[in-house]
């Protein structure tokens, strides 16, 4: 595609549950982040990957965020038991080396209830 | 470390006049990019800007310009002309190994 999608746009869960949220880079972007962003606020780095190095995971908020890369395609961040206070915004961005602009998805809204 | 600070959290301006919005950082690297990122209500983050710490010259855009002062660690963004459209959250952004992020500024156009 032409850009960084990201899957589902909108996402409702109860408390407790499990969800996958997923990220598709640009092709060819060796550079994949992940950060959230509450309501009125900056963005909170999460985790990178790039390429086939150990992913940088400094900024997993709890063990219960845990995200994964295959290679340079598609990743998945999930949040296991999810609480009222993960409702975000969850952003993924790719980028073509790791020193250079961003791409960002349009983020996945997720709404704990 | 590395911390980006932008310390206007709301700014307005009238269409068609220029606005400028601050930034900071802190870092102890010599070699880096700097970037502003536009995010409207829409939500997508859109690349307004890039700048090369290692290039003295201020990076242009159109109506977009910065003013970057290495040696003071700033990294302004002017808007020129500044149209309805242009209203948004404005990120500052530092990148060396990791991206970091300020906290923002809300502009608002008002016609």
């Amino acid at each position: 595609g032409a850009g960084v999608s990201q899957s589902p746009s909108n996402k409702v869960t109860e408390k407790g549950k499990d969800v996958e949220l997923r990220c598709d880079p640009i092709s060819g972007h060796t550079a994949l982040y992940w950060y959230r962003q509450r309501l009125g606020q900056g963005l909170e780095f999460l985790i990178y990957f790039q390429g086939n190095s150990a992913p940088d995971k400094s900024g997993l908020p709890s063990d219960r965020f845990s995200a994964e890369r295959t290679g340079e395609s598609v990743s998945t961040l999930t949040i296991q038991r999810t609480q009222q206070e993960d409702s975000a915004v969850y952003l993924c961005a790719s980028s073509l080396v790791i020193r250079n602009e961003q791409f960002f998805g349009p983020g996945t809204r997720l709404t704990v209830l | 470390a590395q911390t980006v600070t932008q310390s206007q959290p709301e700014m307005s301006v009238q269409e068609a006049e220029t606005v400028t919005l601050s930034c900071t950082y802190d870092t102890s690297e010599s070699d880096y990019y700097l970037f502003w990122y536009k995010q409207p209500p829409s939500r997508q983050m859109i690349l307004v800007i890039r700048q090369e710490a290692y290039k003295q010259q201020n990076a242009t855009e159109n109506r977009f310009s910065v003013n970057f002062q290495k040696a003071a660690k700033s990294f302004s963004l002017k808007i020129s002309d500044s149209q309805l459209g242009d209203a948004a959250m404005y990120f500052c952004a530092y990148n060396w190994n990791q991206f970091y992020f300020g906290t923002g500024t809300s502009l608002t156009v008002i016609p």
